[in-house]
């Protein structure tokens, strides 16, 4: 079955440590997406990625990082600059024609801050 | 920030069809009204797109106003599955990224 992956389901940081959230999708989608949910809140956009080799900040990039070696792939760092990490984390993944957009989520993944 | 208001909640008795507007009064012509749910702890999924004219699916119906200003999502028998925060959103250029607000709350009451 095609769909988005992401791994681990639930992930814990210690104080000052990076982390890396996986997302893997087999859709063939030239687009991929991560965004970050507060309780309450919606989702926040935070790094996209078009193309392979190509990424560009969402609206909240700072204390993140990505890469885009794979069409597969768009892996998350949380990086120890990142001060309020404590989040839910979507990866999604769209087509990227140019006049229609279906973005597909997977599953998300819950970061916890020890 | 978003480009639609919803409103923060709406109960909805189970059986009977939830009505959930959305106002998008600074669409531009180019750009589709989307609609997305989310279900407590998953990611969003999928509901229904249109540009202007009504659409229907397996899921739900999207009525769009003449003008395009807003827009209703009619789920014409809810369950109790369908409790889950529904989402508007209109596309921005090139689809580039989805800006998601906070949505409406629907509580199906058995």
């Amino acid at each position: 079955d095609g769909g988005i992956t992401q791994s681990p389901k639930y992930l814990f940081r210690k104080e000052g440590q990076n982390v890396t959230l996986s997302c893997e999708q087999n859709l063939n989608h030239d687009a991929m997406y991560w965004y970050r949910q507060d309780p309450g809140q919606g989702l926040r956009l935070i790094y996209y990625s078009q193309i392979v080799n190509d990424f560009q900040k969402g609206d909240i990039a700072e204390g993140y990082s990505v890469s885009r070696e794979k069409k597969e792939s768009f892996p998350l760092t949380v990086t120890s600059a990142q001060k309020n990490p404590t989040a839910f984390y979507l990866c999604a993944s769209s087509r990227g024609d140019y006049l229609v957009e279906t973005q597909y989520f997977g599953p998300g993944t819950r970061l916890l801050v020890l | 920030d978003a480009k639609t208001t919803q409103p923060p909640s709406m109960d909805c008795a189970e059986g009977r069809a939830a009505n959930l507007p959305c106002n998008h009064s600074t669409i531009s012509g180019n750009e589709y009204v989307y609609w997305y749910r989310q279900i407590h702890s998953q990611g969003p999924q999928y509901i229904i797109h249109g540009l202007k004219n009504n659409e229907t699916n397996e899921m739900a119906s999207l009525i769009i106003t003449e003008d395009r200003k807003s827009s209703t999502l009619i789920l014409p028998h809810a369950t109790l599955r369908d409790t889950a925060v529904y989402y508007c959103i209109v596309m921005l250029d090139r689809g580039d990224k989805i800006i998601f607000g906070k949505g409406t709350r629907l509580h199906i009451l058995p």
